[in-house]
């Protein structure tokens, strides 16, 4: 099993659609939790950063951890065109000191 | 500039030829990372500074590969005896804690 798994997608929705996006993982060390967004050919982009369980809320963008689950989810609200990218998640055991696991990302297309 | 800078930002070489990969972190992160981005993969983790500790090299992924970093700033990722499988992006991150700033990468080519 790896540490963490993510559905590549694709997922395509219509523009203003609810996106849900998830990662499951195995390591229950993990109390770091990290969204990117990955436009092509280009660095990825960090979006939500939360700590422990719990959700955390910015605009458009919702993070959601479960711990007891090991299970973490990213959703967008109103989706846009200019969300089409691919999404990543990553989580680490601690703050500084241990690199981060990635996901292999999911790719999103919003259509308008 | 206030992001993380990587440079040559495309860089084609010959098959057994080396390379030099450049990284500028943001000023006063004490972390950073080196990724490997293969097409239309997830990014693989290569090696790890944390501050004057030892870097975590569990990442690389043969004795070809060495990366150092300077003055605890600026690091360079060599490539030795570069091979076909070696064409993918290089991503360098740099942290101040827990969450990771990234570069856009160098796309190397192996020919």
């Amino acid at each position: 099993q790896k540490e963490v798994e993510q559905d590549p997608g694709p997922l395509s929705v219509p523009e203003g659609a609810i996106v849900s996006l998830n990662c499951t993982y195995s390591n229950s060390a993990f109390q770091y939790f990290m969204w990117y967004r990955q436009y092509s050919r280009k660095g990825p982009e960090l979006l939500m950063y939360t700590y422990s369980s719990g959700n955390k809320e910015d605009g458009r963008f919702t993070a959601q951890v479960d711990k007891s689950s090991k299970y973490i989810s990213l959703f967008i609200r109103d989706s846009q065109p200019s969300d089409s990218a691919t999404y990543l998640c990553a989580m680490s055991a601690e703050q500084a000191g241990t690199a981060l696991i990635f996901g292999k990302g999911t790719t999103l297309s919003v259509s308008s | 500039g206030a992001g993380v800078s990587q440079s040559p930002s495309n860089k084609v070489t010959e098959k057994g030829k080396d390379v030099e990969l450049r990284c500028d972190p943001i000023s006063g992160h004490t972390a950073l990372y080196w990724y490997r981005q293969s097409l239309g993969q997830g990014l693989e983790f290569l090696i790890y500074f944390q501050g004057n500790s030892a870097p975590d090299k569990s990442g690389l992924p043969s004795d070809r590969f060495s990366a150092e970093r300077t003055g605890g700033s600026v690091s360079t990722l060599t490539i030795q005896r570069t091979q076909q499988e070696d064409s993918a992006v290089y991503l360098c991150a740099s942290s101040p804690r827990g969450q990771a700033f990234f570069g856009q990468g160098t796309r190397l080519t192996v020919v």
